[in-house]
């Protein structure tokens, strides 16, 4: 089983349009989780940690889920410039450091 | 705040021969890394320096890669010989903080496109 999954998509889904992504991660003693967004050909960017009790941030939603070891990113009312690849981040102590590992990403694209 | 620097941006060579990149980061931030991507995947960690020590380099390659930290501030990335499965963008990231106070997030360059041919 691979440390951290993501479904590589891509999914299609027209404006407006609410889309949800999972990441799940095989290490239970994982301490931190992060989203980022990375557009083509361009590095990606931090869009929005992930904390325990689940956060927002305007129509990003992210939540964590321990028990079954996946973290979700909910986008509503999506928009064109939303499409994009969604790369989840996992962070787990490892021998004294912080070890962090990429998802493969999931891709969107949003359509008129 | 500046961001982290990556030179150059495009890099082609033919197979066997070297390459070296180079990676300014954030100013203060003590934690560097460097990820290679290949296209479709997601950034695979080579190797992760705290100020000038490495903390973990269990994915690099050591038989052809080499990195380094010098003054724990600029950091360069050597490939040496390059073969084809190298092609791929190489990208720099640092973090402010590492440690039993947490992760900060990595902020990235722009990466540096190395086409192997």
């Amino acid at each position: 089983r691979k440390e951290v999954e993501q479904d590589p998509g891509p999914f299609n889904v027209p404006e407006g349009a609410t889309v949800a992504f999972n990441c799940t991660y095989s290490n239970s003693a994982s301490q931190s989780f992060f989203w980022y967004r990375q557009d083509c050909r361009k590095e990606p960017k931090l869009l929005m940690s992930v904390y325990s009790s689940g956060n927002e941030d305007g129509r990003f939603t992210a939540q964590l889920n321990r028990a079954s070891q996946y973290i979700s990113l909910l986008i509503r009312d999506s928009k064109l410039s939303d499409s994009a690849t969604y790369l989840c981040v996992v962070i787990w102590l490892n021998t004294g450091f912080q070890k962090l590992v990429f998802g493969t990403g999931t891709r969107l694209l949003v359509s008129p | 705040e500046a961001g982290v620097a990556q030179s150059p941006r495009y890099k082609i060579i033919e197979k066997r021969q070297s390459v070296a990149f180079w990676c300014n980061p954030i100013s203060g931030h003590a934690t560097l890394y460097w990820y290679q991507q290949i296209l479709g995947q997601g950034p695979k960690l080579l190797i992760q320096f705290q100020n000038n020590g490495v903390v973990d380099d269990s994915q690099l390659p050591k038989d052809r890669f080499s990195a380094e930290r010098l003054k724990g501030v600029d950091s360069t990335l050597k490939i040496q010989p390059a073969k084809l499965e190298d092609s791929a963008v190489y990208l720099c990231a640092s973090s402010s903080r590492q440690g039993a106070a947490g992760v900060s997030p990595l902020h990235f360059g722009n990466g540096t496109r190395l086409t192997v041919t």
